[in-house]
């Protein structure tokens, strides 16, 4: 299957300061990604959908201004928590949905576990 | 109304034997797609296999086979000659739309699957 990479797979920050997670599609084009957020022992809750060249969608309850999302090219795409506070210590999934193909799979990566002290 | 419901919070299976994770699911389309994800303590989500709502035949690959039952609403896995590896968190996902919908995935709240040697 595709592969979808993340990068930190693990970050430990300090209240205040911003965290940039990327996430990166490998060997296939993605229009589409999305971001999703766990916590433990929880479900994957999608926080937003961020389209290539254009503003990421955002659910209900996600703030916009504090999860930063751009979507730069097909293979890249970007969320920074700006002016982390502890509460804000989860693990951050993306996801990728191949470009034309038909649709069926959404390729993960292996997730980005950000502590906030 | 939860669209994607699993009922099952933790599962124990003797190694080699069956075992079916169930899941239930809520929607109105008629064209929808449902998936399962297994997502070991590492926290990759792994894609496991695909049913879509027209599909007449029941949707397998290898070990898993999905038991889908349109007017129950239900899609339920099971995993057959359990190994130690299979012991994960599971998720139920559906997908509302048609194939290749660019709608995101709607995640149920995970069953905890251990093999028991």
């Amino acid at each position: 299957g595709a592969v979808v990479s993340q990068h930190p797979s693990r970050v430990i920050c300090k209240s205040g300061t911003s965290v940039k997670i990327e996430c990166r599609s490998l060997d296939f084009q993605a229009t589409t990604m999305f971001w999703y957020r766990q916590f433990p022992k929880q479900s994957l809750m999608l926080m937003a959908t961020s389209n290539e060249g254009s503003k990421a969608t955002y659910e209900q309850g996600v703030e916009k201004d504090k999860f930063l999302i751009n979507h730069a090219s097909l293979t890249l795409s970007t969320l920074t928590v700006t002016s982390a506070h502890p509460e804000d210590s989860s693990f951050y999934i993306c996801s990728a949905r191949v470009t034309g193909g038909a649709g069926n799979e959404q390729f993960f990566g292996p997730g980005t576990r950000l502590t906030v002290l | 109304a939860q669209k994607i419901t699993q009922t099952q919070p933790g599962m124990f299976v003797q190694e080699k034997e069956a075992v079916t994770l169930d899941c239930t699911y809520d929607t109105s389309d008629q064209s929808y797609g449902l998936f399962w994800y297994k997502q070991p303590s590492s926290g990759e989500m792994i894609f496991l296999i695909y049913q879509g709502s027209y599909d007449e035949q029941n949707a397998t690959e290898g070990r898993y086979s999905l038991n889908f039952q349109k007017a129950r609403k239900s899609a339920n896995l099971v995993i057959s000659a359990s190994q130690l590896g299979d012991s994960a968190m599971y998720f139920c996902a559906m997908r509302e739309g048609r194939r290749g919908s660019a709608r995101q995935l709607t995640f149920g709240s995970g069953t905890q699957l251990t093999v028991l040697p």
